[in-house]
């Protein structure tokens, strides 16, 4: 089955600069990665979604990147504020987005210093 | 718009108990998924309901069940419970299909069940 990889583990940044996050993921038929973030007491809240029929979109300060050949996508966030600490998730799943589960990655702990 | 809404949002029950956990999805959404979060394991696919029927299964054993009602509401059951059951509970709605946008998954807030 899936398999997705997520790295780093934490990460520590001064308010301002830019994050990176990078996620692999083993099945060659998912077609559709998410990535959420969630704050202490919530559940996760989407924040940038990619089909992989497209290779970068943006949203404001974020973005993500999808490399199908190399099995790979980040999520790059620039100009960090404190409000952007949280633990973020990246996922896969080969439905598109519809239906099938999504198989997550284990989190990466960001946290921005004012 | 209200979004996916857990209840009860806390519980504690003892070891070979039963219980029951609430999700309803934002309105039109036809597909509500259930979601174990746990320190160790991160986040794990229990089941996915469309339409009053089970469309995937994740890889839980068969005291993790649940089912989804004619309004979309869906309810999970965990019996015999034992102390790793203890986790995060979330569900997330969609409108279940790929071909419509917005795609993914709206998540609630879970709920967080102790077993003692």
């Amino acid at each position: 089955g899936e398999n997705v990889e997520q790295h780093p583990s934490t990460l520590s940044v001064q308010e301002g600069d830019s994050a990176v996050i990078k996620c692999t993921y083993s099945d060659s038929a998912s077609n559709y990665f998410p990535w959420y973030k969630q704050e202490l007491g919530k559940g996760p809240q989407l924040i940038i979604d990619i089909r992989s029929n497209v290779g970068e979109k943006k949203d404001q300060r974020i973005a993500v990147t999808l490399n199908k050949t190399a099995k790979h996508f980040s999520l790059h966030i620039t100009e960090t504020q404190p409000e952007d600490s949280a633990v973020y998730f990246c996922a896969a799943s080969k439905d598109g987005g519809g239906s099938e589960k999504l198989v997550f990655g284990k989190g990466t702990k960001l946290t921005v210093n004012p | 718009k209200a979004g996916v809404t857990q209840t009860p949002r806390y519980l504690i029950k003892t070891r070979g108990q039963q219980v029951t956990l609430s999700c309803s999805p934002i309105s039109g959404h036809r597909s509500v998924s259930w979601y174990q979060q746990t320190p160790g394991q991160g986040l794990q696919f229990l089941f996915e309901y469309f339409s009053e029927t089970q469309r995937n299964k994740g890889n839980f054993p068969g005291r993790f069940s649940g089912r989804q009602f004619s309004n979309s509401r869906s309810e999970m059951n965990v019996s015999t419970l034992e102390l790793g059951d203890s986790a995060l509970y979330l569900c997330a709605s969609s409108l279940g299909s790929s071909r419509v946008k917005p795609y993914g998954y709206t998540f609630g807030s879970g709920t967080r069940l102790t077993v003692v």
